[in-house]
């Protein structure tokens, strides 16, 4: 079974710009999670969706943002980036009910 | 006080020695506990799940969890150098939420 796909690997993007990135969980994953990681705040939960509704939010400003789509593949969005917002974004997928969570292998931004 | 906590290390063990991670989690209510290893550079990958009190053994690796001192830890024996990577201990508070908390991580280093 293939795993978490991520989409694109890097980015290197500008103060004020705006940036997608792309998720495919697990086939049969229904629920998809975003993390945020930095060397100084770790593993922080931006959101989860499932069946094309969110579900979960963490303390993030409206500037991030996603959705799900109908084939559970999710897109998560920044708008006028900022420095701080360089960071590996991690998605991650589970099955209905569980709360074990498959990573992909991130999306590295960096906000020049 | 960080809803969950580990010690970041670095925590250095010889070859063919038992380490042990240790964690503690805020949220009395907390109900899904997992231990994520992460090499540098890499995605976290899911080595272990733990939900009741007690061991949970698999391969080298065993995860202990006790609710009333809100304290989960992982073993691993017979250390291999491949081992060497950050551990992440991660929370669920609520079953199904697909929100985790995540500690810091305790980064272990395996000396031949």
């Amino acid at each position: 079974k293939a795993g978490v796909t991520q989409t694109p690997r890097y980015l290197i993007k500008t103060r004020g710009q705006q940036v997608t990135l792309s998720c495919s969980p697990i086939s049969g994953h229904r629920s998809v999670s975003w993390y945020q990681q930095t060397p100084g705040q770790g593993l922080q939960f931006l959101f989860e969706y499932f069946s094309e509704t969110q579900r979960n939010k963490g303390n993030f400003p409206g500037r991030f943002s996603g959705r799900q789509f109908s084939n559970s593949r999710s897109e998560m969005n920044v708008s006028t980036l900022e420095l701080g917002d360089s960071a590996l974004y991690l998605c991650a997928s589970s099955f209905e009910g569980s709360d074990e969570q498959y990573f992909g292998p991130g999306t590295r931004l960096t906000v020049t | 006080q960080k809803e969950v906590e580990q010690n970041s290390g670095p925590l250095s063990v010889p070859e063919g020695a038992i380490a042990s991670l240790n964690c503690t989690y805020s949220d009395r209510g907390s109900q899904s506990f997992f231990w994520y290893r992460q090499y540098s550079g890499k995605s976290p990958e899911l080595i272990m799940s733990i939900y009741s009190n007690g061991d949970k053994e698999d391969g080298r690796f065993t995860a202990q969890l006790n609710k009333a001192s809100q304290y989960v830890s992982l073993l691993i024996r017979d250390s291999q150098p491949s081992d060497s990577a950050t551990y992440l201990c991660a929370v669920s508070v609520i079953q199904g939420a697909q929100k985790l908390v995540f500690g810091q991580g305790t980064r272990l280093t395996i000396n031949p």
